[in-house]
Formats: C-alpha cells, sequence, structure tokens
C-alpha cells in the first residue's frame, strides 16, 4: 500500500459545481496533514492546513478522519481558476515529524 | 515577499555528466526539503535536513546522489554520474520545523539525454 494515495482524476466539473477529493494515508501515527495546490509547471503551493476538527477557508473546506485514515477536501461553487492539481500531504513516516509524504495529486479541471 | 530560490531553472545535460543544483531556502527557516516531481512518480521526497544536519536521505539513490547545506543559506543536490533516468523537476523547499509545512522553490528541470 502506498503511503499516501489519491484518485489522480481527471475530475472535469462545470462552473459552480461542488466537488470533493478525498487521500488516504497509511501511517496512523501521523500528525500533521496539508492540501497543496500545483499549476501546470508550476510549484507546489500551500493551500491549507487539516486540523481535527476540520477547518473552512471561503469555498474551500478540509477535513481528517482519523479512524478511517483519510483526508478530504471540498471545493464549493468551482471557479475556472481553481484547475489545478490538489496534492494531499501527510507527515510523520517514519517517526520523523517533519518527513512530509505527497500524495500523486488529483488533477481538476473546472469547465465554463 | 521572501522565496525560495533554485539555481538553474533549467538545465540540459549529457549522461555521465556532473549536474549541481543550489537552493537559497527562505531566511530563518530550518528545515529544508528536496523533492524530484516526474510524471510516473509525483512527488518523491529525496532527502531533508533540520538545522543543516541531514536527517532522513532515504529516498535517494546513494551511489550517485549527494545532498548538503555548506552553511545556513545554502543547499546543494548533486548527481554523479547523471543518467537519463534522472530526467525530472528538482524542487527544493524549506520551512519552519514547528509549522510543519514547507514553502517550494521553482523548481530545477533537469533533462539528462
Amino acid at each position: 500500500r502506498k503511503e499516501v494515495e489519491q484518485d489522480p482524476g481527471p475530475f472535469n466539473v462545470p462552473e459552480g459545481a461542488t466537488v470533493a477529493f478525498n487521500c488516504t494515508y497509511s501511517n496512523s501515527a501521523s500528525q500533521s496533514f496539508f492540501w497543496y495546490r500545483q499549476d501546470c509547471r508550476k510549484e507546489p503551493k500551500l493551500l491549507m492546513s487539516v486540523y481535527s476538527s476540520g477547518n473552512e477557508d471561503g469555498r474551500f473546506t478540509a477535513q481528517l478522519n482519523r479512524a478511517s485514515q483519510y483526508i478530504s477536501l471540498l471545493i464549493r461553487d468551482s471557479k475556472l481558476s481553481d484547475s489545478a492539481t490538489y496534492l494531499c500531504v501527510v507527515n510523520g513516516f517514519g517517526g520523523a515529524t517533519n518527513k512530509l509524504i505527497f500524495g500523486t495529486g488529483t488533477l481538476l479541471a473546472v469547465q465554463p | 515577499d521572501a522565496r525560495v530560490t533554485q539555481t538553474p531553472r533549467d538545465k540540459v545535460t549529457e549522461m555521465g555528466q556532473e549536474v549541481t543544483m543550489r537552493c537559497q531556502p527562505i531566511l530563518g527557516h530550518n528545515t529544508v526539503f528536496w523533492y524530484r516531481q516526474t510524471m510516473m512518480q509525483g512527488l518523491e521526497l529525496l532527502a531533508y535536513f533540520r538545522n543543516r544536519a541531514p536527517l532522513d536521505d532515504s529516498g535517494m539513490p546513494k551511489d550517485r546522489f549527494s545532498a548538503e547545506m555548506p552553511d545556513a543559506t545554502l543547499a546543494t543536490l548533486k548527481i554523479q554520474p547523471s543518467e537519463p533516468r534522472d530526467s525530472a523537476v528538482y524542487f527544493c523547499a524549506s520551512g519552519l520545523a514547528l509549522a510543519g509545512y514547507p514553502y517550494f522553490g521553482p523548481g530545477t528541470r533537469l533533462t539528462v539525454l
């Protein structure tokens, strides 16, 4: 089993749609979780951290389910500018708190 | 606006040549990462440092790759000798250990012919 797994997509959605991505992780001891966004031929950029209680930032909502070892990202009212690859990130592998492992990413294409 | 810088941005070389990639982390950041990204494998962690000390380089092919931090403002990744399968985008990222998340540089796009 991969350490961090994501559905690669692509997710093709119309503008205004709600879309959700899931990410599963193998290390039950992981403590930190993040979502990054990567545009084509650019570097990954932090989108948001994922807290145990769930957190929201505008149209974006991130949630953590420790029992099932997955995190999710919900995007409401999709914009064309949301088109990108979304990377799930998990820490703590090998007992190392700063060892961050990235999923392979989920490609989102928002259509006009 | 503090940023991670990487040089060179693009590198084309021939198989067998030495390649050195450089990274200047954001001032004050104490954790530095090297990642490699390919279409097939995604982002792979090669090595990371905290306070300039290497903490984990298990993701690196030891026979040809080496990563160092000669000082707090410079991290290097060397490949010697390079092979076509090393072709990828190499990202450096830096962060604060307590914050947990890193900021990425623009990457070095390496092509080994």
